[in-house]
């Protein structure tokens, strides 16, 4: 497609459900981000995928948040057992994966945990 | 560890008028500088990318400068429009390849 597509763009689930958000990056980008934004909070760097290189998981907030990216294409990110503090949006992003590309942001998953 | 901010936190201009958005950051050992716009409810639209050795970059009213050595990017945007109004967001990309952002400067544009 001609941007980074998300889905679900929204999603309501009630406390301690799983759930699964999708990233499908631009084609040919070898860059993969997942960011969060909570309400009224600045973007928190989650984890960043880079080619077939082992993922940066540093900014994942606790062990019931997971990542993975098959096929160097479409990302897939886990929350299990969702608290309603994981409430946010959350944003993925790709490049072209070299320094000095300009990164491209999806519009986003809306998760509210109720 | 980078720290990026954004100051004010909140604009509001008349129509027509320029709007300046400062960015600083903490770090200078980064590869380059990107400025983003945030509408409600909506995801980043990239604006300008600035590489480290570059001083500038323009693309139709929008101007940004980057003074790498003093932490220092601002985002010109000439003669405003309602439509301009948005959330505007600075971004530091430096090793890691992982982006800093700052909290964003709110603007609004009135008519």
């Amino acid at each position: 497609g001609a941007g980074v597509s998300q889905s679900p763009s929204n999603k309501v689930t009630e406390k301690g459900k799983d759930v699964e958000l999708r990233c499908d990056p631009i084609s040919g980008h070898t860059a993969l981000y997942w960011y969060r934004q909570s309400l009224g909070q600045g973007l928190e760097f989650l984890i960043y995928f880079q080619g077939n290189s082992a993922p940066d998981k540093s900014g994942l907030p606790s062990d019931r948040f997971s990542a993975e990216r098959t096929g160097g294409s479409v990302s897939t990110l886990t929350i299990q057992r969702t608290q309603q503090e994981d409430s946010a949006v959350y944003l993925c992003a790709s490049s072209l994966g070299t320094t000095g590309n300009t990164i491209y942001f999806g519009e986003g998953s809306w998760l509210t945990v109720v | 560890k980078q720290e990026v901010t954004q100051i004010p936190a909140a604009l509001s201009v008349p129509e027509g008028e320029n709007l300046v958005l400062n960015c600083s950051f903490t770090d200078s050992a980064i590869y380059n500088l990107q400025w983003f716009r945030q509408d409600p409810g909506k995801g980043l639209t990239s604006l300008l990318l600035i590489q480290s050795s570059q001083r500038e970059q323009t693309s139709g009213r929008l101007n940004a400068s980057l003074d790498k050595s003093s932490g220092r990017s601002t985002l010109y945007i000439a003669a405003s429009q309602p439509g301009d109004s948005a959330t505007y967001l600075c971004a530091v990309i430096a090793a890691g390849n992982k982006l800093t952002f700052g909290g964003g400067t709110r603007v609004l544009v009135k008519p």
